[in-house]
């Protein structure tokens, strides 16, 4: 069955510093790949999704994956992380021919002044 | 636009209430979604509603009773509930029920059961 893992579970930088949230799929054919944001006492949000047209994605505000698939990896980076990218951040899959969302367990960023 | 609105933003209620939760979208999508969410654990999908007619159950309690009166409306009839289905409840819509499209997220009814 299909999986998604997201590496630690919680993630700290300091303002300013790189963001890289960690996420790997379990799939032989490339699944559709999302990552969304959650802030505190909210729904999600989409930050982007990867669906095949190209392996960098750029997502709003400021926030980036690359599609590997040799590493079966969808990694979220930021080049400066911000105080308000304090949240929940999931990765989520949809495998090809599928429908339903498999989200993993959740990354929680904290930003450091 | 592209928003989901879902009321009420918070709900406590107790074993023997009956209520329901809303979610609204007008982006024309043609799917519908309910989500349970635990703090601190992703969300878990409960229902699916495509064109209007239910299409994925996930062996949920019949204490959730789903509803989608037309296509930009679907609402949650609770009823006999535990403190254990105290969470976040999402509703989601996407266009169509196909792998490629992008589900887009209420804000969610935080419900405590007491």
């Amino acid at each position: 069955a299909q999986s998604v893992t997201q590496l630690g579970s919680h993630v700290s930088v300091s303002e300013g510093a790189l963001v890289l949230l960690r996420c790997n799929y379990s799939s032989s054919v490339p699944p559709y790949l999302f990552w969304y944001v959650q802030y505190p006492n909210q729904g999600l949000q989409l930050l982007l999704k990867y669906t095949s047209a190209a392996t960098l994605v750029k997502g709003i505000n400021g926030f980036e994956a690359e599609f590997k698939k040799s590493e079966t990896s969808f990694h979220l980076t930021k080049p400066s992380a911000h105080m308000s990218d304090a949240a929940e951040y999931f990765c989520a899959v949809i495998p090809t021919g599928g429908f339903k969302t498999i989200f993993g367990a959740g990354t929680r960023l904290f930003v450091k002044a | 636009d592209t928003e989901v609105t879902q009321t009420p933003k918070h709900l406590v209620m107790g074993m023997t209430n009956k209520k329901s939760l809303k979610c609204e979208q007008h982006m024309g999508h043609r799917a519908m979604y309910w989500y349970k969410q635990k703090a601190k654990k992703p969300p878990e999908l409960m229902f699916v509603y495509s064109y209007e007619k239910l299409s994925i159950n996930e062996s949920v309690p019949s204490r959730f009773s789903p509803e989608c009166p037309n296509s930009s409306l679907l609402n949650l009839h609770l009823h006999a509930l535990q403190p254990e289905d105290s969470a976040l409840y999402l509703c989601a819509s996407s266009q169509e029920r196909q792998g490629q499209e992008t589900q887009y997220f209420g804000p969610g009814t935080r419900l405590l059961v007491l």
